[in-house]
């Protein structure tokens, strides 16, 4: 089976502090992994992806995602948030094999003034 | 470049009914997927179409169905409508077939309201 886990439904952070966004996978064979984010009443827009290059990977407006086989985790982080970064943050895994793209239940994140 | 535009954006069908929904790729694109997002869920895989051949199939009964056109635009179709069938749907492409590896591009979706 494979799916991920996104730890957490709701986020709230102040403005400038650290978001950390989870999402653990399980998946027996290694997987490539994404972070969408879905602002209201608008489609998913592609964060960054891990397709088994380098374990650290930066996407776009300053979000970045460490992939830990160890832990089976790929955890969302930014360093500052802003109040556009307000928004449904997706997780996604696909396996080496297939072409099934599974996402998580989704984490919406809140950013207090 | 163009992205991918989805029509219509809102749609109330009656339980029961059939429904078409629309999406045209981003240019170049010849790969696109069809996604159901139930109200406060993750996206769920439809299926999928490679050049005009459906070429993957997630957990979803026959009454899902698709097409792909030569210009790689493409539809959605639901027959016998039930009220579950409620959703955002999304249409997602790709220059490749394998573009789930590298990500897709999504529209906006169309919001189906059954009623």
């Amino acid at each position: 089976a494979q799916s991920v886990t996104q730890l957490g439904s709701h986020v709230s952070v102040s403005e400038g502090a650290l978001v950390l966004l989870r999402c653990n996978y399980s998946s027996s064979v290694p997987p490539y992994l994404f972070w969408y984010v879905q602002y209201p009443n608008q489609g998913l827009q592609l964060l960054l992806k891990y397709t088994s290059a380098a374990t650290l990977v930066k996407g776009i407006n300053g979000f970045e995602a460490e992939f830990k086989k160890s832990e089976t985790s790929f955890h969302l982080t930014k360093p500052s948030a802003h109040m556009s970064d307000a928004a449904e943050y997706f997780c996604a895994v696909r396996l080496g094999t297939g072409n099934q793209f599974y996402f998580g239940t989704g984490t919406s994140l809140t950013v207090i003034p | 470049e163009t992205g991918v535009t989805q029509s219509p954006t809102h749609l109330i069908k009656t339980r029961g009914q059939q429904v078409t929904l629309r999406c045209s790729s981003q240019s170049g694109h010849n790969t696109v997927s069809w996604y159901q997002q139930a109200l406060g869920q993750g996206p769920q895989f439809i299926f999928q179409y490679y050049r005009e051949e459906e070429n993957g199939r997630g957990n979803f009964p026959p009454r899902f169905s698709g097409l792909q056109f030569p210009n790689y635009s493409s539809e959605l179709n639901v027959n016998a409508l039930e009220l579950d069938d409620s959703a955002l749907y999304l249409c997602a492409s790709s220059p490749r077939s394998d573009g789930d590896r590298y990500g897709y591009t999504f529209g906006s979706g169309t919001r189906l309201t059954v009623v």
